[in-house]
């Protein structure tokens, strides 16, 4: 069965410092996997998928088949980086179309002064 | 503007008593979903829509019931077989499985929060 897995529930940073929102996944089939965010007050929203291979305001994700892995990444956290992150899997019908996407439990990232 | 709009906003509600939730898109989205939010438990789907007329179920989908009569609307029914309804709802739409790029990238409305009495 598909599942993703945020093993932290809280995170918390000191503004300037690394920060890392760890995503591991079990899926049988090929992982195409996204990270969302949640700001306070706002919509949830996609911040970046593997497949973009993009940095979306500094955070970067690098899918690791080996170790089933797509860790989120930023080298120097600001306070306006604190919210809900949400790592997503997308589960593809067996014709390779995407038929739903699984969300982890999410991980509340705080940036502190 | 383009987006999904969730009514109501806030809800409350009698035990034994059913409620419908509204979600509407105009992105001219295929695939439409919905979810639930619980602290500590992320987004679990109970509901998903990948075509006008045809749905299936998610993951948690007892005591919920939806309709897709129209491409732009999936509403979700909680009846009074849902044993915990208390919840924040979210609905989202991604352009759909017809789509190469950008298939499952879901736009989310600003949900549905129901309290039952």
């Amino acid at each position: 069965a598909q599942r993703v897995t945020q093993p932290e529930k809280l995170l918390s940073v000191f503004k300037g410092a690394p920060v890392e929102l760890k995503c591991n996944y079990s899926y049988s089939g090929s992982p195409e996997l996204f990270w969302y965010v949640q700001y306070s007050r706002q919509r949830l929203q996609l911040l970046l998928r593997h497949i973009s291979r993009e940095s979306i305001k500094g955070f970067t994700a690098d899918l690791n088949k080996g170790e089933t892995s797509f860790h989120l990444k930023k080298p120097f956290a600001q306070e306006e980086d604190s919210a809900m992150y949400y790592c997503a899997l997308s589960v593809q019908y067996r014709w390779g179309g995407s038929e739903k996407l699984v969300f982890g439990k999410g991980t509340k990232l705080t940036v502190n002064p | 503007d383009g987006g999904i709009t969730q009514s109501p906003k806030y809800l409350f509600r009698k035990e034994g008593q059913n409620v419908t939730l509204s979600c509407e898109q105009n992105l001219n989205h295929d695939a439409m979903y919905w979810y639930r939010q619980d602290p500590g438990q992320g987004l679990r789907l109970i509901y998903y829509s990948q075509i006008v007329n045809d749905f299936q179920k998610g993951d948690i989908a007892e005591g919920y019931s939806v309709s897709r009569e129209k491409k732009e609307s999936f509403p979700l029914t909680v009846t009074s077989a849902q044993k915990n309804p208390t919840a924040f709802y979210l609905c989202a739409s991604s352009p759909g499985f017809r789509e190469s790029s950008g298939a499952n990238v879901l736009t989310f409305g600003a949900g549905s929060r129901l309290t039952v009495l």
